[in-house]
């Protein structure tokens, strides 16, 4: 059964903490994916990589990075943590390729930044 | 806008009848799909449809492609109250490896 991990459900943190997503899938997928989910905003891409230690700057990238060094692992590293960045925050998988479809979503980490 | 948009933002039916929700984007698109997402939980997928394709079929879902009119539809036949959740389509762009989500549409189904 696929499936796509994320390391924690609920996080709180300080602002100018250094926070670390770890996304962890079982699926021997290329393309992984993190997005964020605000209110009246839906899905916005962070951050994708289509390869191991491959990246690519998503729509809102700025206060955030990522780190892919094996295939099945991508973190999301928010470097001084904000409180504009409490959100929810979704990670995803997907096979290679351009268009290739489905995406197999993780259960969320819900962060709030204090 | 951004490109998947999806119509109404919110829907409220009584359990047996059925739901319309739709989508509309803006640029070229691979393929259209379509999520649904249980209050706080991660996305699922649902149903998939390629540029080239105009209708599919999946269990009580039926979705629609209009690439003339850049629109797509999801219909829930015969709606449950497990159907409450959030639906979300998400487009491709020919040529990248981003999908675009929509802001969704909050159906809840009334027993």
């Amino acid at each position: 059964d696929v499936k796509v991990t994320q390391s924690s459900r609920y996080l709180v943190k300080r602002t100018g903490e250094k926070v670390f997503l770890e996304c962890v899938q079982d699926m021997d997928h290329e393309n992984m994916f993190w997005y964020r989910q605000d209110p009246g905003l839906g899905l916005r891409l962070i951050y994708f990589s289509y390869d191991v230690k491959m990246k690519e700057k998503g729509d809102i990238p700025e206060g955030y990075s990522v780190s892919r060094e094996k295939k099945e692992r991508f973190s999301l590293i928010l470097e001084s943590a904000s409180t504009n960045q409490t959100s929810m925050y979704l990670c995803a998988s997907s096979l290679p390729g351009l268009g290739q479809g489905t995406q197999y979503f993780g259960p969320g980490t819900r962060l709030l930044v204090l | 806008s951004q490109q998947g948009e999806e119509d109404p933002q919110a829907l409220s039916i009584q359990e047996g009848e059925n739901a319309t929700m739709n989508c509309s984007y803006k640029t070229s698109i691979n393929n259209l799909q379509w999520y649904r997402q249980n209050s706080g939980r991660g996305l699922v997928h649902l149903i998939l449809i390629r540029s080239n394709e105009r209708e599919k079929h999946s269990g009580r879902l039926r979705v629609t492609l209009d690439t003339s009119k850049k629109s797509s539809s999801l219909l829930i036949t015969a709606s449950r109250a497990a159907d409450t959740a959030s639906y979300f389509c998400a487009t491709d762009s020919t040529g990248t490896y981003k999908y675009i989500f929509g802001t969704g549409t909050r159906l809840k189904v009334l027993a």
